[in-house]
């Protein structure tokens, strides 16, 4: 069974750094395309970033410079690096398996909080 | 940029009535759409995927339809466990996604 599960949210001030972590099972990450979506409180859906089988990266603009995704095959666990945190930061982050037409597999999200 | 569009914002059915959900896109994209469903608290579910090809576990209720710029969910006959907010989303460049139909109890 494919499980993905986020941890490392939390409480940060403006200007802060935090990573995100996103533990897989059931598949092996270094075999799909995987993906950050965040969700602001009572928004919509934002796709943020992909990290590619041979390990290049894309990210929206919104977050392009400030965050950086990469994954450890060997723990099978996908990361978000974020610094220069902003308030509009503030967001549920999902970590999604990407078939690169459809996000299939979500994780339960993890919730970030920028505020001062 | 592909910007995606959904009507209505919300949507009131009674349980047991057919609802039926619009997507929109600027851009042709083909059949390059999928849908989400988000219930409270909860992340998003894939539905459907290439506009009607429903995903492992979705029941027969739900259908999409539709190609180029126009897209359509049905749930055929809502059951309590619908009540959600509704996505779609477009993958012919990256993706992005619609602002949500709220299906709630008429």
């Amino acid at each position: 069974e494919v499980q993905l599960v986020e941890s490392g949210g939390g409480l940060i001030q403006p200007g802060g750094s935090l990573r995100l972590s996103c533990a897989a099972s059931g598949f092996t990450i270094s075999g799909d395309f995987m993906s950050w979506v965040r969700q602001a409180p009572g928004k919509g859906l934002e796709w943020i970033s992909v990290i590619y089988k041979d390990d290049s990266a894309y990210y929206a603009d919104s977050v392009k410079g400030r965050f950086t995704i990469s994954r450890d095959n060997s723990k099978n666990t996908l990361y978000l690096d974020m610094k220069s945190l902003r308030v509009e930061d503030t967001a549920v982050y999902y970590c999604v398996r990407d078939l690169a037409t459809v996000l299939d597999y979500w994780g339960p999200g993890s919730l970030v909080t920028v505020a001062s | 940029e592909i910007v995606v569009t959904q009507s209505p914002a919300t949507l009131s059915v009674s349980p047991g009535e057919r609802a039926i959900l619009s997507c929109r896109t600027s851009h042709s994209i083909s059949t390059n759409i999928a849908w989400y469903q988000q219930r409270p608290g909860q992340a998003p579910r894939l539905l459907i995927h290439r506009a009607s090809t429903r995903a492992t576990g979705i029941p027969a209720r739900f259908s999409g339809s539709g190609s180029g710029t126009e897209f359509t969910l049905t749930i055929s006959s809502l059951q309590s466990e619908d009540f959600a907010v509704y996505y779609c989303q477009q993958y012919n460049r990256r993706f992005t996604f619609g602002p949500g139909t709220k299906v709630d109890f008429k």
